[in-house]
């Protein structure tokens, strides 16, 4: 079945530090993925999104390109902030537009 | 951009009480909402899957006589947890689509529920 597996956080990093926040996936056929960002207390945001292979997601000064040789969508940021700080969750959409998401990576920023 | 609004953001009652929660697209007509569950510092736990003027299809687990749902029109959906009990306590999250299956989700800011 349909799966999606993110690094486990915390991820602690300093105010201008490189983000990487892995992500790889299980699916039949080739699914949209996205990333969602969830700020304490709050519901989920879309972050980015990409619908097929080697497509760019990107938005904020986040990016993610959807491999498909490797299964993956990892999350990059090249100088997070402490506005960034907040709990980011890859996904897939499966059957019947279900989202499938991964645990959640929390991400702390110092400055 | 789309928007979705969740109401009330925050609910404290008694054990036995029926809270109602309501979930409204603002801007776009929501062929699909879809009703999460989620556990302090834990992922989104689907719940049920509203299409407008059908039945909500429930995930394997969820009681479907404790959570109630009704999908009346394009841009309301409503969960009812009935005789709410403490271990009902949790942080629940709609989100709506328009038809489409690469079409995004949006999501709604979320209900904390609090039983005493």
């Amino acid at each position: 079945g349909n799966s999606v597996t993110q690094m486990e956080g915390p991820v602690t990093l300093s105010e201008e530090a490189f983000l990487t926040i892995n992500c790889t996936y299980t699916a039949t056929g080739y699914p949209s993925l996205f990333w969602y960002v969830q700020y304490p207390g709050e519901g989920l945001q879309l972050l980015l999104k990409a619908t097929k292979a080697d497509d760019k997601g990107s938005n904020k000064g986040f990016e993610a390109t959807y491999r498909k040789e490797t299964t993956s969508f990892h999350l990059e940021k090249g100088s997070v902030q402490v506005s960034d700080s907040a709990v980011y969750f890859c996904a897939l959409v499966g059957g019947y537009n279900k989202l499938i998401f991964g645990a959640g990576t929390r991400l702390a920023v110092h400055p | 951009g789309a928007v979705v609004s969740q109401h009330p953001s925050w609910v404290i009652c008694k054990s036995g009480t029926s809270v109602k929660i309501e979930c409204r697209s603002l801007d776009f007509q929501a062929t699909t909402m879809f009703w999460y569950r989620q556990f302090p510092k834990q992922s989104l736990m689907l719940m049920a899957t509203s299409n407008e003027g059908s039945k909500a299809t429930y995930e394997q687990g969820v009681e479907k006589d404790k959570f109630l749902i009704n999908h009346a029109s394009l841009t309301l959906s409503t969960l009812t947890v009935t005789s709410a009990h403490p271990e009902d306590s949790s942080f629940y999250i709609c989100s709506a689509s328009f038809r489409g299956s690469n079409q995004p989700q949006h999501f709604g800011d979320g209900t904390r529920l609090s039983i005493l």
